[in-house]
């Protein structure tokens, strides 16, 4: 089973400019999640979707948004970009109803110059 | 999500077991108790997960205390594969998904 892809692995943007990051999840899995992960933060929830609806959200500025297509594919897009937002960005995805852990991708580490 | 407390760092020398301990004392009687590690610059990795009982996988067990209040996950035979940041994260089963909660981790070393 081809585990979480996320595209692209790196990517370097200028400030003011928006970038779009993607996520494959596992076939099967309805739920996707994401976070972003920076060394003064550490790991901090983004939003998740379930079956193409914003589940939860989680404290990050209206630039930050999702959204999930109907095979359950979901990408993320960060609109007006600042230093600030430059992070690895990870996907996770579950499946519905059970009770094992989500299965995260290897993320997408977003520069921002 | 229950909030979780965890030592900062810890050492262990190849071969020997790796004891992690986690604090939860607010768990609530739905929340399960799950352990994600995390190998430099990759994605979290699921490891265990238990509610009350001990449980043991291929990669690890989880001891949790009869009064929920605090677990700890065992490596049994660390190598040096295992040097990580481990997280214990507290959250209920809602039958959907619902957000994980990282705090700090524990940050294992493991050394020859």
């Amino acid at each position: 089973k081809a585990g979480v892809t996320q595209t692209p692995r790196y990517l370097i943007k200028t400030r003011g400019q928006q970038v779009t990051l993607s996520c494959s999840p596992i076939s099967g899995h309805r739920s996707v999640s994401w976070y972003q992960q920076t060394p003064g933060q550490g790991l901090q929830f983004l939003f998740e979707y379930f079956s193409e609806t914003q589940r939860n959200k989680g404290n990050f500025p209206g630039r930050f948004s999702g959204r999930q297509f109907s095979n359950s594919r979901s990408e993320m897009n960060v609109s007006t970009l600042e230093l600030g937002d430059s992070a690895l960005y990870l996907c996770a995805s579950s499946e519905t109803g059970s009770n094992y852990g989500y299965t995260f991708g290897s993320g997408t580490r977003l520069t921002v110059v | 999500d229950a909030k979780t407390t965890q030592p900062t760092s810890m050492d262990c020398a190849e071969g020997r077991a790796a004891n992690l301990p986690c604090n939860h004392s607010t768990i609530s009687g739905n929340e399960y108790v799950y352990w994600y590690r995390q190998i430099h610059s990759q994605g979290p990795q699921y490891i265990i997960h238990g509610l009350k009982n001990n449980e043991t996988n291929e990669m690890a067990s989880l001891i949790i205390t009869e009064d929920r209040k605090s677990s700890t996950l065992i490596l049994p035979h660390a190598t040096l594969r295992d040097t990580a940041v481990y997280y214990c994260i507290v959250r209920p089963f809602t039958g959907t998904a619902s957000k994980l909660t990282f705090g700090t981790g524990t940050r294992l070393q493991v050394t020859l």
